[in-house]
This record gives C-alpha cells, sequence and structure tokens, in this order.
C-alpha cells in the first residue's frame, strides 16, 4: 500500500521561529489533509488540500499541495507555545474512499519560550 | 471540539477480558472509522461503516469486531485482550467518501 514519509520526526525550535515540515510519496494523490494532535486529544483537522498547486492557510499555517501531487508541506509563522504537539499529514488516493486516507508517522513539534 | 463523542475516556482491563469502546458521530456523517494508535506509532486504520453497514476492513484482528447501530452511533468490541492490546482507540466519522475526518478524543485501554 502507500506510504507517506514525513519529515522532520521531531523538532525544536524558539517561539517565535517559522516551522517548515512536510510529507513525501511514491504514489499520487488526490486530495492531503494535516492534522495537528495535542497530548491525549484526537487529531484535529487543520487544513484540506485538494488540488495540485494550491495553497492554502489557516491563521498563522500555510499548506501547500504538491505540483507533482505526490508532496505537500505545512508551515507555520511566528511559532507561539501552544503549536506543541504532533503534526501529522494524510493523504487520499483518486476515486478512493476515506477509509483509505493514509497517514504519515507524524511530526513531533516543542516549542522552546 | 470536533463534534465526536468517545466513551469511556479511559480503560483498564486484564488480559483475557472483553471491553467495548463507544463512539457517537458527528450530527449528520454516516461514515464511522475506528483507529487504534500505539505508543510512538502513527494511526492504524481497524474498520469503517456506512449507514450501519460495514464498508472497509483494515487490521483488524479476528478477536476485535465492531456494529454501527440505525442511530448511527458505533461500538468496537475487543475481547482475549491481551497486553499487546494497550494503545488510544479512535473514532473519526466523515460525511462520505473522500471527505476528511474528524476525529474523537480517544479512548485510552490499558491491559494489565
Amino acid at each position: 500500500g502507500q506510504q507517506l514519509n514525513q519529515s522532520p520526526q521531531s523538532m525544536f525550535i524558539q517561539e517565535g521561529e517559522d516551522v517548515s515540515m512536510n510529507c513525501t510519496s511514491s504514489s499520487i494523490f488526490n486530495t492531503w489533509l494535516w492534522y495537528k494532535q495535542d497530548p491525549g486529544e484526537g487529531p484535529v483537522l487543520l487544513i484540506a488540500l485538494y488540488k495540485a498547486g494550491e495553497l492554502t492557510s489557516n491563521g498563522r499555517l500555510t499548506a501547500q499541495f504538491g505540483i507533482t501531487r505526490k508532496d505537500s508541506f505545512l508551515n507555520i509563522s511566528a511559532s507561539i507555545p501552544s503549536d506543541v504537539g504532533i503534526y501529522f499529514c494524510a493523504g487520499l488516493p483518486s476515486g478512493a474512499g476515506s477509509y483509505q486516507l493514509t497517514f504519515g508517522k507524524g511530526t513531533k513539534l516543542s516549542v522552546i519560550p | 471540539d470536533s463534534g465526536v463523542t468517545q466513551t469511556p475516556k479511559h480503560l483498564i482491563t486484564a488480559t483475557g477480558q472483553r471491553v467495548t469502546l463507544r463512539c457517537s458521530p458527528r450530527s449528520g456523517d454516516l461514515s464511522v472509522y475506528w483507529y487504534q494508535q500505539s505508543l510512538d506509532q502513527g494511526l492504524q486504520f481497524l474498520i469503517q461503516y456506512y449507514n450501519g453497514e460495514e464498508r472497509a476492513k483494515g487490521n483488524i484482528l479476528e478477536r476485535f469486531s465492531a456494529q454501527q447501530f440505525p442511530d448511527l452511533h458505533s461500538e468496537l468490541n475487543l475481547s482475549s485482550l491481551e497486553l499487546g492490546d494497550s494503545a488510544l482507540y479512535f473514532c473519526a466519522s466523515s460525511e462520505g467518501t473522500g471527505s476528511p475526518l474528524h476525529f474523537g478524543n480517544g479512548t485510552r485501554l490499558t491491559v494489565t
């Protein structure tokens, strides 16, 4: 089945810095989703992308659907302590049911005040 | 708040026992999904139901079963529990095919 390579696995940054993480696949996806999971809670949908090249923002978060349709990027600007958590990318192949959503292994973000 | 409700929040039980996890999807969502998340692991898809019928199966053990009821709530039954079944179990719901999933806050199962 499809596999998503999410990087980096973890990162430590200073408050106020910008963050970048990405997700790549050997397969083409028609939908890319980015989720954030806080400790002890379920993943929360941050951004959904449906078209190659699409750039979508949600506050300080910006995500892009790669032109090749095999990758996606998430950027967080001016990080704050509440950005701490695990960020997951997820991809959905063309015409697939939602059960075929494939998740990356996550990027664990730590913000140093 | 995703609108997906899971109970209980925590479960502690012994090996060999059976437990039932419950999920109420977001209002209007017909699809319910169950995922398992073990320590330092990603989300592993277990099973999906759509409007009461099983739609897809993932890496679900034969000791596990699920169902979706006419009011669309779902239950995940885990039997003959083993230590390795200790994990977070998440329920998610969606409007339909290809729609983003919305997750509940999970049930943390500890098997001792």
